[in-house]
Parts: C-alpha cells; structure tokens; sequence
C-alpha cells in the first residue's frame, strides 16, 4: 500500500493533454516538495519534473507539474506515443523519515 | 555524466544473505546522500535506504534491522548488506544519488539496476 495515491491508468489520443493527480498528507506532500518520474518500459525510472513544477535540462515543457495543499498533480501536453510509460510521484515523509512514492499510473496513448 | 553501475545481484535462499555495490562517477561522490530503491516484480517503486555523505542511515520499516547501508568515499562506491532475505525482497534494486546531494531530497539519478531473487 503506497503512501501516495495515483490513478492506476491514464490515456489519451496523440495531442491530448492527460493529467495525473497524486494525493498526499500535510507530512510528505504537504511540507515538502513533489517530484516526478518517469518509467518507460524495461527501464529505470528518469526524473521528470523536480521540485513541484521544475523540468530537468532536456524534458520537454509538454510535462508540467503543480502542487497544491497534499496533493500534486502532472499535465502531459500534446501527448506523443513515446509518452506510453509508468509516472510515479514522490516525496520525503517527515513522520516516517524516508521517501515515498505514489503507487504509479500508467498511461497509455489510444 | 553521472554513471550509477550496481552489482551483486542474483539467487539467494530465504535466509540467505547478499551485497550489493553501486560504483559512481560523474559527480562529488562524497558530496551527496545516496539511496537504495527497490522494484518488485510488476510493482511500484519503494525506498529501502538512504545514507548521507557523512554516513549517517535511514531505512524504511520493511528492511530494518536486516539491511545495511554503507559507502566507501574514497572509492565512490555504495554499498547494501542484506541479510535474513526472505521472499517479498525479490526485486530490481536501484542505486540512486538524491537531488542535490540532500539527504531529504528524492532521487534525481538512477542505474540500470540490479535483480535480486529470494527463492528456494
């Protein structure tokens, strides 16, 4: 059972925009910062989006991320079928002391 | 280019034991907390152990008490004693440093893993 809640799937046709919500509590998403990865298959996962809203050199700005109170979410624009991979959100849990992840959405492009 | 290569992985008994190394380049070794993340077979990520660059050591809950953490600064390698393996420990373990070096931080790079299997 994750810490962070996410839809399991999520889709769209190409050039739709698709938004992944990740649901927290005030001691990991709500006093920390949210970051995002992504997991295509038979990879290891590859940041995404750092810092609630901040894209790492060379990600595309069709990925965006917002945070608001414990919950964040992760907008893919113009949705292109090299987007079909795992999302997963994390963020530091200050109760556990440790990291924790969402539970992943996977999302396909129809 | 941060490189993140892990080793040691394999077939292990239940209440077998195993090590696993990670050897990291392209940043200041030392200068940064480094993790341990783990992916069971078709499942999500979860975060196993986090060592700052001054040695001190987190674990979640499901490892405590059977996995050490450790790292060489000199040699730029992480380390990961498991011990007391049991079944639900199979999975692809990741090396990873934390964004920024911070130890609160979540990863920012990983490596391509490495497979451990808990099986009789």
């Amino acid at each position: 059972q994750s810490v962070l809640t996410q839809p399991p799937s999520a889709s769209g046709t190409p050039g739709q925009r698709v938004t992944i919500s990740c649901s927290g509590s005030s001691s990991n998403i709500g006093s920390n910062y949210v970051y995002w990865y992504q997991q295509l298959p038979g990879t290891a996962p590859k940041l995404l989006i750092y810092r609630n809203n901040q894209r790492p050199s060379g990600v595309p700005d069709r990925f965006s991320g917002s945070k608001s109170g414990t919950s964040a979410s992760l907008a893919i624009s113009g949705l292109r079928s090299e987007d079909e991979a795992d999302y997963y959100c994390a963020a530091w849990d200050d109760s556990l002391s440790g990291q924790v992840f969402g539970s992943g959405t996977k999302v396909t492009v129809l | 280019e941060v490189q993140l290569l892990e080793s040691g992985g394999g077939l292990v008994q239940p209440g077998g034991s195993l090590r696993l190394s990670c050897a990291a380049s392209g940043f200041t070794f030392s200068s940064y907390a480094m993790s341990w993340v783990r992916q069971a077979p078709g499942k999500g990520l979860e975060w196993v152990s986090t060592i700052s660059g001054g040695g001190s050591t987190d674990y979640a809950d499901s490892v405590k008490g059977r996995f050490t953490i450790s790292r060489d600064n000199s040699k730029n390698t992480l380390f990961l004693q498991m011990n007391s393996l049991r079944a639900e420990d199979t999975a692809v373990y990741y090396c990873v440093n934390t964004f920024g070096g911070v130890i609160v931080n979540p990863p920012d790079n990983w490596g391509q893993g490495t497979l451990v299997t808990v099986s009789s």
